[in-house]
């Protein structure tokens, strides 16, 4: 079974404070996303990554960065965190071959609260 | 680009009685579809996908979803409702034949299931 891994269940963070969010695959995956999820507002794409030291944007990557210096590491970095970041956040990753209807597998994620 | 769009937010339905939930996307190339479904404090499971070779797509607790083309709808059903149904469903939308693709969720599906 794939397994994605994130470092905490549940993290509280001062405002202002720097963040990091881990992320491992045992799968040897290319893709690997980080999402926030928040009532209502479903899944929402921060940053994802479809190789080593490769990143692209998502749709609200402002105030997030991202690392993946290994194939199976995906970091997520709150530069100075601030209370509309407290969320819940998951990883996820995905075998990727062009023309393959391959699914994304998550973990359990980590909820966030800044205080 | 991609997008999916849930219509309701909020479904509900008597137990014994057939289940709709309904989602259109917008995909510039081939799409790859997914239903997730998220219980209470739980984590994602996926439900199904589509994979090209049948429009009717079969998934997992007697779930089903018909691809239609033409109506850019990937709707998901199941004739009898359960109990164990309640939940928050996800439609979710990728491009296949892109080496970069991003995954993107729909906001959600509360499913409440009335006794």
């Amino acid at each position: 079974d794939v397994k994605v891994t994130q470092s905490s269940r549940y993290l509280v963070k001062r405002t202002g404070e720097k963040v990091f969010l881990e992320c491992v695959q045992d799968m040897d995956h290319e893709n690997m996303f980080w999402y926030r999820q928040d009532p209502g507002l479903g899944l929402r794409l921060i940053y994802f990554s479809y190789d080593v030291k490769m990143k692209e944007k998502g749709d609200i990557p402002e105030g997030y960065s991202v690392s993946r210096e290994k194939k199976e590491r995906f970091s997520l970095i709150l530069e100075s965190a601030s209370t509309n970041q407290t969320s819940m956040y998951l990883c996820a990753s995905r075998f990727h071959r062009q023309g393959l209807n391959t699914e994304a597998f998550f973990g359990q994620g980590t909820r966030l609260t800044v205080v | 680009a991609q997008s999916v769009t849930q219509l309701d937010s909020h479904v509900s339905v008597s137990e014994g009685t057939p289940v709709l939930l309904r989602c259109n996307y917008s995909s510039s190339y081939s799409p790859s579809l997914f239903w997730y479904v998220q219980h209470p404090n739980k984590g994602l499971q996926l439900l199904l996908k589509y994979t090209s070779a049948a429009t009717l797509v079969k998934g997992i607790n007697g779930f089903e979803a018909e691809f239609k083309k033409s109506e850019t709808s990937f709707h998901l059903t199941k004739p009898s409702a359960h109990m164990s149904d309640a939940a928050e469903y996800f439609c979710v939308v990728s491009e296949q034949y892109s080496s970069a693709s991003k995954i993107i969720f729909g906001s959600g599906t509360r499913l409440s299931i009335r006794p």
